[in-house]
């Protein structure tokens, strides 16, 4: 079974460009997760997706933000970076239910210049 | 913040001593699970405890809950250089009517020596 895949691993963006990461869950899980990890906050979480929908979103500003396709693919975007958003961003995904633990994928490290 | 807090903050041993790693955290939850991350990597899920239980076992892993102190333990048994990691505690709450969410903790990084 495949794990959750992001793409880029790596990526180097400009202040003031915008930015899309994407997320692929394991085959089968409908929720999707987004969380934001850097040394000064640790992880944060940034929002959750379930069939197509925004169920929940932590406290970032609107410059953040996601969707999820029929699929259960993820991307989140951030628009307007800021040297701030440079962080590891990690995408989780988990089966329908509860008492389930999350999978998550191996991020996408985000540098702003 | 909603943060949990982890200690010791850092944690080293020797290969074959036992590490234990504290979490306290601030809201009621449904269930506190431990994550592994190594350099910077993604997580990796080792063991969930839902709130109505007080020890669970996996493994080399014995992790204990206390909901009235808001506490939870972790401890690996006989540590190998391989358990060198991040280990973060994440409570599973339900967020103000909304759904599940994990809040993290501010890890502890475990270092076993050869």
């Amino acid at each position: 079974k495949a794990g959750v895949t992001q793409t880029p691993r790596y990526l180097i963006k400009t202040r003031g460009q915008q930015v899309t990461l994407s997320c692929s869950p394991i085959s089968g899980h409908r929720s999707v997760s987004w969380y934001q990890q850097t040394p000064g906050q640790g992880l944060q979480f940034l929002f959750e997706y379930f069939s197509e929908t925004q169920r929940n979103k932590g406290n970032f500003p609107g410059r953040f933000s996601g969707r999820q396709f029929s699929n259960s693919r993820s991307e989140m975007n951030v628009s307007t970076l800021e040297l701030g958003d440079s962080a590891l961003y990690l995408c989780a995904s988990r089966p329908t239910g509860v008492g389930y633990g999350y999978t998550f994928g191996s991020g996408t490290r985000l540098t702003v210049v | 913040s909603q943060q949990g807090e982890e200690d010791p903050q850092a944690l080293s041993i020797q290969e074959g001593e036992n590490a234990t790693m504290n979490c306290s955290y601030k809201t009621s939850i449904n269930n506190l699970q431990w994550y592994r991350q190594n350099s910077g990597r993604g997580l990796v899920h080792l063991i969930l405890i839902r709130s109505n239980e007080r020890e669970k076992h996996s493994g080399r892993l014995r992790v204990t809950l206390d909901t009235s102190k808001k506490s939870s333990s972790l401890l690996i048994t006989a540590s190998r250089a391989a358990d060198t990691a991040s280990y973060f505690c994440a409570t599973d709450v339900i967020d103000g009517g909304a759904t599940n969410k994990l809040i993290f903790g501010t890890g502890t990084l475990l270092a076993v020596q050869p």
